[in-house]
C-alpha cells in the first residue's frame, strides 16, 4: 500500500469517550502533521512531528493528545471531546521541500 | 484573522473554457504557496506550487501566477475539463526550509464546477 492511509473513516463518540485516530504513511517521509478541517472554516494545522519528535503544537486543546512512535505512524488520542470539536482530522506527510501529502481524513462527530 | 483568502466561494465554467481561481494573502512573510485539489471523500491533493522568486509557474493544463505586490495569487486552467471539478485550496507558507513546507496556511477553498 502506498501513501498516507488514517483509520477509522467515521467516527461518532460521545463526549465522555476516549478514542484514537491513526495515520501510517508509506511514502519514507520523516515529517508527519495533523491537520483540522471544521465546517466552513479553512484547513488548520494542529501538531507537526520531525523524526518523531514533536516541534508544533498550534494552541491545541490538551483534549486532543498527539503520539509519533515512529516516523511512519502518527496518532491522535481523544479524550472528553466537545461537539464543537466535530470535523474533518486530515493526517499529512513530507520530506524536505516536498509538498505535503494528505490522507483521505476520519470525518469525527461528537455527540 | 484570516492571512490567506480566497473571496469565492465557488466558480462554474464550461468544459474547454479557461478556469480562473484567485487567492489574496496579507501575510509578507508569506514565501512560497500552493495549490491543492480535493475531490469528495478524498484527501487535498497537491497540484502546483511556485516561489515569490517567480511570477509565474506553468505545469501542463495548469498555470499558476504571483503577483507578491499585491499579495495575490491565481491559477488558471486551460482547458478545463469535467474531471477538474473539485474544491480548490490556496495554501502558502514562509519559505524557512524543512517542516515549514509543511505549515501551511490555507483558504476557505473554492468550489470548481465545470460543466460539460
Amino acid at each position: 500500500e502506498t501513501g498516507v492511509t488514517q483509520t477509522p473513516r467515521h467516527l461518532v463518540m460521545g463526549m465522555t469517550n476516549k478514542k484514537s485516530l491513526k495515520c501510517e504513511q508509506h511514502l519514507g517521509h520523516n515529517a508527519m502533521y495533523w491537520y483540522k478541517q471544521s465546517a466552513k472554516k479553512p484547513l488548520e494545522l494542529m501538531f507537526v512531528y520531525n523524526f518523531k519528535e514533536q516541534t508544533e503544537n498550534n494552541s491545541v486543546p490538551s483534549r486532543f493528545s498527539p503520539e509519533c512512535p515512529n516516523s511512519s505512524h502518527l496518532f491522535l488520542h481523544l479524550h472528553t471531546l466537545q461537539p464543537e470539536d466535530s470535523a474533518l482530522y486530515l493526517c499529512a506527510s513530507s520530506q524536505e521541500t516536498s509538498p505535503l501529502h494528505f490522507g483521505n481524513g476520519t470525518r469525527l462527530t461528537v455527540t | 484573522d484570516q492571512q490567506v483568502k480566497q473571496n469565492s466561494p465557488s466558480l462554474s465554467v464550461q468544459e474547454g473554457r479557461i478556469s480562473i481561481l484567485n487567492c489574496d494573502y496579507t501575510n509578507s512573510m508569506f514565501d512560497y504557496f500552493l495549490w491543492y485539489k480535493k475531490y469528495p471523500a478524498e484527501g487535498p491533493t497537491f497540484l502546483i506550487s511556485i516561489s515569490s522568486i517567480k511570477d509565474k509557474n506553468e505545469d501542463g493544463r495548469f498555470t499558476v501566477f504571483l503577483n507578491k505586490s499585491a499579495k495575490h495569487l491565481s491559477l488558471h486552467i486551460v482547458p478545463s475539463q469535467p474531471g477538474d471539478s473539485a474544491v480548490y485550496f490556496c495554501a502558502a507558507t514562509p519559505n524557512a526550509g524543512g517542516t515549514s513546507y509543511g505549515k501551511l496556511t490555507f483558504g476557505q477553498g473554492t468550489i470548481l464546477t465545470v460543466h460539460p
